[in-house]
């Protein structure tokens, strides 16, 4: 059974920071592109950033460019987002997405950014 | 960014009915290598979303038939050909032939 697990989800004072990981299991991880999207009720569905098989390629959209952090550890099955220098705007769901042979969504995370 | 723009926002109806949702990019989301880059996702209630067309028209695994992607260019459509209970919630059109990826604003089928 294939499984994204995300952690890492709380309440964070703006502009503290944040580590988000998604352990994946149930597929062939290290062949997968893996991607970080967020959601919320006003704005939908927004790309964060996504990071190709090797690990050696990332890129961000341009609202958490400089401030979020995308890696992997295909040993670990793993995939992290760090989140610095974190803003109300930042308040989301944050999904991990695999994209490869097949397409594969964690069930979420939320970060809530707020005084 | 590409926008992309679906419609309608709201689509109720009856079961063992066609339904249709459009959307359209704001630039030709036609690569050079010939793929039209972009996919369909369903979002059921209190569900993370999942893919059920991609590249344009290919389901994904164990997607049932009645659905179908189609379009060209700027212009796309996924019809379903006769609405189940369980296919309530909203769908998304996303594409990735620029970066950054980007969704539609999404369409809530709802059942009459």
């Amino acid at each position: 059974e294939v499984q994204l697990v995300e952690s890492g989800g709380d309440l964070v004072q703006p502009g503290g920071s944040l580590r988000l990981s998604c352990v994946a299991s149930g597929f062939t991880f290290s062949s997968y592109w893996m991607n970080w999207v967020r959601q919320t009720p006003k704005k939908g569905l927004e790309w964060v950033a996504n990071i190709n098989p090797a690990g050696n390629a990332k890129l961000y959209v341009d609202s958490v460019k400089g401030r979020f952090i995308v890696s992997r550890d295909n040993a670990k099955n793993s995939v992290t987002l760090q989140m610095n220098s974190l803003r109300a705007d930042d308040t989301a769901v944050y999904y991990c997405a695999g994209w490869g042979d097949s397409n594969y969504w964690g069930q979420g995370t939320l970060v809530t950014v707020s005084s | 960014d590409v926008v992309m723009t679906q419609s309608p926002l709201s689509l109720p109806v009856t079961l063992g009915q066609p339904a249709s949702i459009s959307c359209k990019s704001s630039q030709s989301l036609v690569h050079t290598d010939g793929k039209t880059y972009l996919d369909w996702f369903q979002q059921r209630p209190g569900q993370s979303p999942r893919r059920l067309i991609y590249r344009l028209s290919n389901r994904d695994s164990g997607v049932p038939d009645r659905f179908s992607g189609s379009g060209s260019g700027t212009d796309f459509t996924l019809k379903i050909s006769r609405v189940e209970a369980e296919d309530l919630g909203v769908y998304y059109c996303m594409q990735y032939r620029h970066w950054p990826h980007t969704f539609g604003q999404g369409t809530k089928l709802e059942i009459k």
